[in-house]
């Protein structure tokens, strides 16, 4: 069962449009994380966020992008503007278990037209 | 930062073949994580083994920490194991971001 659900899992945007991303905890959790996967490409960090604030973050999150966790349980991505080079497929992950190891929502696949 | 490579890039396997996947990392880590992407481009997760081996059924994995070095085994491999397989590193403190690697992407054929 994955620690995190995703929606929606596939969103088609026209270029300059705004898009906002979702990541649901399966229970409680205080540590979310943002990457992305260019198709045919390796994952890559965006964003972490602990606590209601942002703790790390990548060159790639610039001022186009944003995250919140507006109600205490969804924890949302924005991209502002969206480029064609937005196009990639972003994870949603969070810490479970007794350790630091990271799970993996299903991922939400955008593509910028 | 930190270089995370794997090899080989490719590599296709008849079923029931056994293999070996690499992953090199140039700096130390707190953290390694060994996952399969599957298809559909779902990350499953394989091991959390930033140090010593384990195993769990056909799979395996050894990380040398002090070498920089980690290692996974597919044994007796089978079609549903045909995916691209990412370590990833957490290099500086707990809790950070992981670094993946390239990737290695298996094919196992009937």
């Amino acid at each position: 069962e994955p620690e995190v659900t995703q929606t929606p899992s596939h969103q088609v945007t026209q270029m300059g449009q705004e898009v906002i991303l979702r990541c649901v905890p399966i229970s409680n959790h205080l540590y979310f994380y943002w990457y992305r996967q260019i198709l045919g490409q390796k994952v890559e960090f965006l964003v972490s966020f602990y606590n209601n604030e942002i703790s790390e973050k990548s060159e790639i999150f610039d001022d186009q992008f944003s995250v919140e966790r507006p109600d205490g349980s969804n924890f949302t991505l924005k991209i502002r503007s969206t480029k064609l080079e937005d196009s990639a497929m972003y994870f949603c992950a969070t810490l479970a278990g007794n350790d630091y190891e990271q799970y993996f929502g299903p991922g939400t696949r955008l593509t910028v037209t | 930062g930190i270089q995370v490579e794997q090899s080989p890039p490719d590599l296709i396997l008849q079923e029931g073949a056994n293999s070996t996947l690499r992953c090199n990392f140039s700096d130390s880590v707190n953290n390694l994580q060994w996952f399969h992407q599957n298809p559909w481009g779902q990350l499953i997760n394989l091991f959390y083994i930033p140090s010593g081996t384990k195993q769990n059924g056909r799979l395996s994995a050894t990380t040398v920490a002090t070498e920089r070095y980690s290692l996974l085994y597919i044994s007796s491999s089978q079609t549903t194991d045909s995916g691209v397989y990412f370590c990833a590193v957490e290099v500086t403190g707990t809790a950070s971001k992981l670094t993946f690697g390239t990737g290695t992407r298996l094919q196992v054929t009937l």
